[in-house]
């Protein structure tokens, strides 16, 4: 299943489907992306980063897909598990002395059907 | 394991009093931490970045002398939010640099749940 950010911020996937994250920057500048997991009552977990000089970067059943011409960012999650089910946002930095400082996106929430 | 640690996670407070939060880095020093603000079903928010040895730097409509950071040391900041009000209810998350290049990696706390009453 697929969501856009802005418009759609739920996702139901049924367990063992792939899920599509998707997410809309506005800095033009930001040069470095994160997607972070947030289960409740927690803080951020880090899932996957990518810098501006890259348009892909996979991990362990996820991938990330940066799109700097339309300021867009997707988040891949292959045979999702009930355990996926969370927030998940994606942030961006613009780097320089201002590194750290993140813009989060609105978030998606993801559940995961079993 | 945790790197940042929130403390404390949970705190009720009364209306007018001031309540401290605490954010630790554990096993690294952080020259620079950040505070971020979540009310609920939203998104977080950066409040002020936090720098060692010299004054926080706040965002854009976040008042200063509300949300007093004091980052006295390099494993420690703090965020007072003073004469708290039912409307400063919420998620307050720290992060900090573990080193500060650009590939220096950010650590998240795993929150302040702060109730006013």
């Amino acid at each position: 299943g697929e969501s856009v950010g802005l418009h759609l911020p739920t996702l139901s996937v049924q367990e063992g489907d792939n899920s599509i994250i998707n997410c809309a920057y506005s800095n033009s500048a930001s040069d470095y992306f994160i997607w972070y997991k947030q289960e409740s009552g927690k803080g951020p977990q880090f899932i996957i980063d990518i810098r501006s000089n890259m348009d892909k970067r996979q991990g362990q059943r996820v991938t990330v897909l940066l799109n700097k011409t339309v300021k867009h960012l997707s988040l891949q999650i292959a045979a999702t598990q009930p355990g996926d089910s969370a927030v998940y946002f994606c942030a961006e930095n613009a780097g320089g002395t201002s590194y750290g400082k993140l813009t989060f996106g609105q978030g998606t929430i993801l559940t995961v059907h079993p | 394991g945790a790197v940042v640690s929130q403390h404390p996670s949970r705190v009720i407070c009364k209306s007018g009093t001031s309540v401290k939060i605490e954010c630790r880095s554990l096993d690294f020093q952080a020259t620079t931490m950040f505070w971020y603000r979540q009310f609920p079903k939203k998104s977080l928010m950066l409040m002020a970045t936090s720098n060692e040895g010299s004054k926080a730097t706040y965002e854009q409509g976040v008042e200063k002398d509300k949300f007093l950071i004091n980052h006295a040391s390099l494993t420690l900041s703090t965020l007072t939010v003073t004469s708290a009000h039912p409307e400063d209810s919420s998620f307050y998350i720290c992060s900090a640099r573990d080193g500060g290049s650009d590939n220096s990696p950010l650590h998240f706390g795993n929150g302040t749940r702060l109730t006013v009453t």
